[in-house]
């Protein structure tokens, strides 16, 4: 039982370059985040998917797509990356019947850069 | 405006000696809240939640957290700290659902 994971572990990119960050979770869990953590601002929420097949914006969502592929995987596109985007990304994910007493269970992260 | 708050952005403690760590919250409805940690260049870890029920809440690595409803604080403590504990500590409360509130974290520098 890996838990969460993320792939990579960490890239550097240049400025208009895109990429994909993978996140796969083996918890069967319905739901999954994208968050970025960068110094002193704790971590913000990027995109959700409450349930396979829906996807939603959370507070930092400008320059990123997702993708909820299957129950397993949810992926974050930078279409276009930026040097704003320079960061750690962290994938989440939380199951259980009422969403908002579940804990989410955090993956190792992505360390981005973005020349 | 829901949020959270950590008023120390850092906590300095000796080996051996008690640990607390800093949470008030302003939510809307019932209170769920989370606390984790995170270590040097790792993801975040769950350490205990309050939902409903005792206040008093026991955890990993044998934090508790207090959760005071009229002083709408939930203070994370640890009776004994290890250099081990040396970490980052996210009070996070839940706005809905789907989503955490994360302020900047609190730094625990335990010393030996």
């Amino acid at each position: 039982n890996a838990g969460v994971t993320q792939t990579p572990k960490f890239q550097v990119l240049k400025t208009g370059q895109s990429m994909t960050l993978q996140c796969a979770q083996d918890m069967n869990h319905n739901s999954m985040y994208w968050y970025r953590q960068d110094p002193g601002m704790g971590l913000r929420l990027i995109y959700y998917s409450a349930s396979e097949g829906t996807t939603d914006k959370g507070e930092v969502p400008n320059g990123y797509n997702v993708s909820r592929l299957n129950k397993r995987e949810f992926s974050l596109r930078l279409e276009s990356a930026a040097p704003s985007q320079t960061s750690v990304y962290f994938c989440a994910s939380s199951g259980g019947h009422r969403p908002i007493q579940e804990t989410q269970y955090f993956g190792p992260g992505t360390r981005l850069l973005v020349l | 405006a829901q949020s959270v708050a950590q008023p120390e952005d850092q906590v300095n403690v000796a080996e051996g000696n008690p640990l607390t760590v800093k949470c008030t919250y302003s939510v809307s409805g019932n209170p769920y809240l989370f606390w984790y940690v995170q270590y040097p260049n790792r993801g975040l870890q769950f350490l205990l939640k309050y939902i409903t029920g005792d206040n008093l809440v026991k955890g990993s690595y044998g934090f508790e957290a207090e959760f005071n409803k009229s002083q709408t604080s939930f203070h994370l403590k640890k009776p004994s700290a290890l250099v081990s504990d040396s970490a980052l500590y996210f009070c996070a409360p839940r706005l809905n659902d789907y989503k955490l509130s994360f302020g900047a974290g609190t730094t625990v520098t335990v010393r030996a």
